[in-house]
């Protein structure tokens, strides 16, 4: 069983919709990340949360850490929203390393 | 310079070729990690420097990855004897403050090929 978990998988959307991308974990954590991920491109990070809810522009991030469960909410989608989304967890060990998910592939269609 | 840089973008090697693969940090950031993405995989973890120490190597697979980061910044990953299994992309990442929960700023990767 995989430390990260998204659901779901793929997503295909039409523009305008609410998404919702979820992610849970078994593991200690010390922080969760969002991040997205275009395809040949580099991850930028989105959200950086260890407790409660964050919101930029369109993108919301909700944690609850008793519940070990995230899920990240695009509003409004648009095309440029199609990308990889990523779950990581901060592994609450001394190397702050991360443990991904395997990734959302989002479509957004116009 | 403004990111997380990484040489070369893409690398093909001949099975049995060795490789190394450069990452040049954020300047000044202390942490900097080192990922293997497979192809429609999530990113895992290689190994983690603070400085020029490496203070965890347990994501490396084999004996024939190395990495080192002598003088605390560039960060070389070496694989040496490749095999058709190293193909993935490898990336990149700095954090400037170990000790607190700070975001990981990530390069473009370089994909590699083991023909």
């Amino acid at each position: 069983k995989n430390e990260v978990e998204q659901s779901p998988q793929n997503l295909t959307a039409q523009e305008g919709e609410f998404i919702t991308i979820n992610c849970s974990y078994s593991v200690g954590i010390s922080a969760l990340h969002w991040l997205q991920q275009h395809p040949g491109g580099g991850i930028v990070s989105l959200f950086m949360l260890s407790s409660g809810k964050k919101k930029h522009g369109r993108l919301i991030a909700t944690i609850n850490i008793q519940e070990k469960h995230s899920s990240l909410h695009i509003t409004a989608s648009h095309p440029r929203d199609s990308a990889v989304y990523i779950c990581a967890v901060r592994w609450g060990g001394a190397t702050n390393k991360l443990i991904f998910g395997t990734g959302t592939l989002l479509a957004v269609q116009p | 310079g403004a990111g997380v840089s990484q040489s070369p973008r893409y690398k093909v090697a001949k099975r049995g070729q060795d490789v190394a693969l450069r990452c040049d940090p954020i300047s000044g950031h202390v942490s900097l990690f080192w990922y293997q993405q497979a192809l429609g995989q999530g990113p895992e973890f290689l190994t983690y420097f603070q400085n020029e120490a490496q203070l965890d190597k347990s994501g490396l697979p084999s004996d024939r990855f190395f990495a080192e980061r002598p003088e605390g910044s560039v960060s070389t990953l070496k694989i040496q004897r490749t095999q058709q299994e190293d193909s993935a992309v490898y990336l990149c990442a700095s954090s400037s403050d170990p000790l607190n929960d700070n975001e990981q700023f990530f390069g473009p990767g370089t994909r590699l090929t083991v023909l």
